[in-house]
């Protein structure tokens, strides 16, 4: 079974409108962190936002916010305000307490902003 | 800011050659991971290393992968006997720690092409 799934891939969205791009997880862990990250058509993997599993606040970092939803696995990634600069591939992510370490990645979902 | 360095950003390499992909990871970090990307899938969990030692490994990372901290600051992936099929983006990361909350610091990647 897949842990981490992403459901859309590929996504439009107006410039300066708000996008959700969906993320549901699986595991038995208790303890476990959910990353986003945004890797542009140069190829780099960049960090946007981490909600850990027993975070009662959903996470926010500028225009990104997580929409965390424990019960239902899902850790929704919101952009507000979009802009040109933000289509790329999104990643979800998890890190299970159990493992030394290593992510688990979706499959992405691409975003395209119009202008 | 800190971060960790890839090189060479491109190599191609006939099949059956070795290579060899080279990182610094930031350098109070203690986790070192190797990820791969096969163009326009998901990024995929290699290995991971700490004190001088493979910590996890994935069914991906067999005997034709191997990995080595050769000095203070360098992190390798070796690759015998290349196949077509081991041409990928091939990223390097690493963190402070494993714990589920650590954010992983991604390198720029390199890109490989066996031809």
């Amino acid at each position: 079974a897949q842990k981490i799934t992403q459901t859309q891939p590929g996504m439009f969205v107006q410039e300066k409108e708000a996008v959700t791009l969906d993320c549901t997880y699986d595991t038995s862990d208790q303890s476990y962190g959910l990353f986003w990250y945004k890797q542009p058509s140069s190829g780099e993997m960049i960090f946007l936002i981490y909600q850990g599993s027993y975070d009662e606040q959903n996470a926010t970092e500028g225009r990104y916010s997580l929409n965390f939803q424990k019960a239902r696995k899902s850790a929704n990634l919101v952009i507000s305000a979009s802009q040109l600069g933000d289509s790329a591939m999104y990643f979800c992510a998890m890190r299970e307490g159990g493992s030394q370490g290593n992510l688990i990645f979706g499959k992405g979902t691409k975003l395209s902003v119009k202008p | 800011e800190p971060e960790v360095t890839q090189t060479p950003s491109h190599q191609v390499t006939q099949m059956g050659q070795e290579v060899i992909l080279r990182c610094v990871p930031i350098s109070n970090h203690l986790y070192f991971y190797w990820y791969r990307q096969i163009l326009g899938q998901k990024v995929e969990f290699l290995v991971s290393f700490y004190n001088n030692e493979i910590s996890e490994k994935s069914e991906i990372f067999d005997d034709q992968f191997s990995v080595e901290r050769p000095d203070g600051s360098n992190f390798t992936l070796k690759i015998r006997s290349t196949k077509l099929e081991d041409s990928a983006m091939y990223f390097c990361a690493s963190s402070e720690g494993w714990w589920e909350g650590t954010e992983a610091f991604f390198g720029q990647g390199t890109r490989l092409t066996v031809v």
